[in-house]
């Protein structure tokens, strides 16, 4: 098994572009999570499916960002339009259960200029 | 609500010394505890959890719900503990809330 995967490793884009984020999970892992990681605010969850229904998008920061999860292997994270405080490494995991550990995805680093 | 918190940014030890990260948590009920690692350039994984009462890598963590405390223990450090620690919380129903993490520096 591949692990989670995600696309791109790195993306950087110009302030004010459509960016979106993409994530395999695990085959037959029910639950998908994104993260953001940075330096001042550590791991933030942003937004979290089961069975690709999003079930809490609490940790989204504002309307540029939307996540989908269409099927059971894949979702996007979209940010429109892109702001230089948005560069962060974004993070997708999945699990088998809602208490099931996570296995994380290597990440896309974002840069925003 | 539901917080982590881990005070140390940055822990620097040398190689023998003994290792504590510290991790305090807050929640109203009985939550589970877990310490995720990130080495450099490999994915974020699961170190340990506090359900399993296990030592990984020669870690171990105690849950004290006295404290709200879950620090993360190793007698002895070596050069290639030095990663990421990021101390993390589930609340019943609820998703991982991770602390901001610490990074450990284990030098010769």
């Amino acid at each position: 098994d591949a692990g989670v995967i995600q696309s791109p490793r790195h993306e950087v884009t110009e302030m004010g572009q459509e960016v979106t984020l993409r994530c395999k999970p695990i085959s037959g892992h029910d639950y998908l999570f994104w993260y953001r990681q940075t330096m001042m605010r550590g791991l933030e969850l942003l937004i979290y499916f089961n069975n690709n229904v999003p079930i809490d998008d609490s940790g989204m920061p504002e309307d540029r960002f939307s996540a989908k999860m269409p099927n059971a292997s894949f979702s996007t994270l979209k940010i429109q339009p892109s702001e230089p405080r948005d560069s962060a490494v974004y993070f997708c995991a999945s699990s088998s259960r809602g208490n099931s550990p996570l296995h994380f995805g290597n990440g896309t680093r974002l840069t925003v200029t | 609500a539901q917080r982590v918190t881990q005070p140390e940014k940055l822990l620097s030890v040398f190689k023998g010394a003994p290792v504590e990260l510290k991790c305090n948590y807050s929640y109203s009920g009985s939550p589970e505890l877990f310490w995720y690692v990130q080495y450099s350039r490999q994915r974020l994984q699961l170190l340990l959890r506090h359900i399993s009462r296990e030592s990984i890598k020669g870690f171990t963590a105690d849950l004290n719900k006295g404290e709200t405390s879950f620090h993360l223990k190793k007698p002895f450090a070596q050069e290639e503990d030095s990663a990421m620690y990021y101390c993390a919380l589930r609340g019943v129903g609820t998703a991982l809330i991770f602390g901001k993490g610490t990074t450990l520096s284990v030098s010769s």
